[in-house]
């Protein structure tokens, strides 16, 4: 069974710009939850996605959006980026909301200029 | 706030010693603590994780012992082999919530 995919893998913007990422779950899960991985604060929780509904959010600003498709796939937006955006974005995927147990993909490494 | 709390930051083990890493939580209602262990460029894999129904949860040479009147679980590393060189995070959560609270990580060397 394949992996939770996510796309692009390294993305370079500038400030102001905005981006979106991709994030494709394991075949058969329907939750996919976003995380931001920088050396300075760690993995901190975004938000989690199931039904195509948020059922979740982490404390970032509105900046941070996101959306589920009917097949569970997951993408995540974030506007008007700023210098401290740049992080590994993670994707992860459980079987349904709230079962804890949850696979990370690769991640999508941005970097803002 | 930190809701986990990791220690040590780093650790050099020899290979075939046992690497232990520990944690701290305050949140009495998290009631799920996995372990991830991520390799540079990668994600991070579940390793094992435990419920506070049990003491000690055991899978090949990983060991989780959990002490919930401390609030305190730790990762044993048995027989520790230089591929296990990566850096381990311990995590908390409740049951219903997918979100995670990480703790700031360890990272293992494991010397031949």
């Amino acid at each position: 069974k394949a992996g939770v995919t996510q796309t692009p893998r390294y993305l370079i913007k500038t400030r102001g710009q905005q981006v979106t990422l991709s994030c494709s779950p394991i075949s058969g899960h329907r939750s996919v939850s976003w995380y931001q991985q920088t050396p300075g604060q760690g993995l901190q929780f975004l938000f989690e996605y199931f039904s195509e509904t948020q059922r979740n959010k982490g404390n970032f600003p509105g900046r941070f959006s996101g959306r589920q498709f009917s097949n569970s796939r997951s993408e995540m937006n974030v506007s008007t980026l700023e210098l401290g955006d740049s992080a590994l974005y993670l994707c992860a995927s459980s079987l349904i909301a709230g079962t804890n147990e949850q696979f990370f993909g690769p991640g999508t490494r941005l970097t803002v200029l | 706030q930190q809701q986990v709390k990791q220690s040590p930051q780093s650790l050099i083990v020899q290979k075939g010693g046992i690497s232990i890493i520990n944690c701290a939580y305050e949140n009495t209602a998290f009631d799920y603590f996995p372990w991830y262990q991520q390799f540079p460029g990668k994600g991070p894999a579940l390793l094992i994780a435990i419920r506070p129904d049990v003491s000690e949860k055991k899978e090949g040479r990983f060991t989780i012992s959990f002490n919930k009147s401390a609030k305190q679980f730790s990762l044993h590393i048995m027989d520790s082999q230089p591929g296990d060189s990566a850096t381990y995070f311990c995590a908390a959560s409740q049951t219903g919530a997918n979100n995670l609270f990480f703790g700031t990580g360890t990272r293992l060397t494991v010397i031949p």
